[in-house]
């Protein structure tokens, strides 16, 4: 069974651009969660989707943004990035909302 | 607001002697404990976990309390070796939300 899947694995932006991180589930896993992990700490709660509508979001400013796809897949989408947005962008997958979450390796973005 | 209190911050322990890494959560709502260890540039993955209707839980070296009047929690691991080296998350999860409050981490050397 293929675990969660993340992709690109590494991103380099410019101040100002726009980014979209996309996240496969582990087959059979309606749920889809974001996290943000700057370096040297725990993973940040983004969002949390569950049957493509967002069950869930944390205190991230609007420029965050994502969505989930009725194969379950989810994509992040960050404007106007900022230097602060770098950081490893983990998505994880669980069966429902309730469930045990399974991490993906997550997108390394670099903001210049 | 809901925080997760992670201790200590970094643990060095020589290989066959056991470790001990204690977090303190806020929201007496919490129900749902994981634990995940996460190599340097890896994913987390989940160790062990705990509900809030056990006490404690083992799975081979590794073991986890809950003490819910104190909110406390904490992560065993006997006879180290030096594949346990890695950073160490615990977070809690409340009853009605779906994200996950992480700790700060704590890095584990195990010396050979």
């Amino acid at each position: 069974d293929a675990g969660v899947t993340q992709s690109p694995t590494h991103l380099i932006k410019t101040r100002g651009q726009h980014v979209t991180l996309r996240c496969s589930p582990i087959s059979g896993h309606k749920s889809v969660s974001w996290y943000q992990q700057v370096l040297g700490q725990g993973p940040q709660f983004i969002f949390q989707y569950y049957e493509k509508e967002e069950r869930g979001r944390g205190n991230f400013p609007d420029r965050f943004s994502a969505r989930q796809f009725p194969n379950y897949s989810s994509e992040l989408n960050v404007n106007a990035l900022l230097l602060g947005d770098s950081a490893l962008y983990l998505c994880a997958s669980s069966m429902t909302r309730h469930e045990t979450q399974y991490f993906g390796p997550g997108t390394r973005l670099l903001v210049l | 607001g809901e925080n997760v209190e992670q201790h200590p911050s970094t643990l060095s322990v020589q290989e066959g002697d056991s470790a001990v890494i204690k977090c303190t959560y806020s929201d007496s709502a919490s129900n749902y404990f994981p634990w995940y260890k996460q190599e340097l540039g890896k994913r987390p993955q989940l160790i062990i976990d705990i509900r809030s209707n056990v006490g404690e839980k083992k799975d081979q070296r590794i073991a986890v309390t809950l003490n819910k009047t104190a909110k406390h929690f904490s992560l065993h691991i006997t006879e180290t070796q030096p594949e346990d080296s890695a950073v160490y998350f615990c977070a809690s999860r409340t009853s009605g939300t779906y994200k996950y409050i992480f700790g700060t981490g704590t890095r584990l050397k195990v010396l050979a």
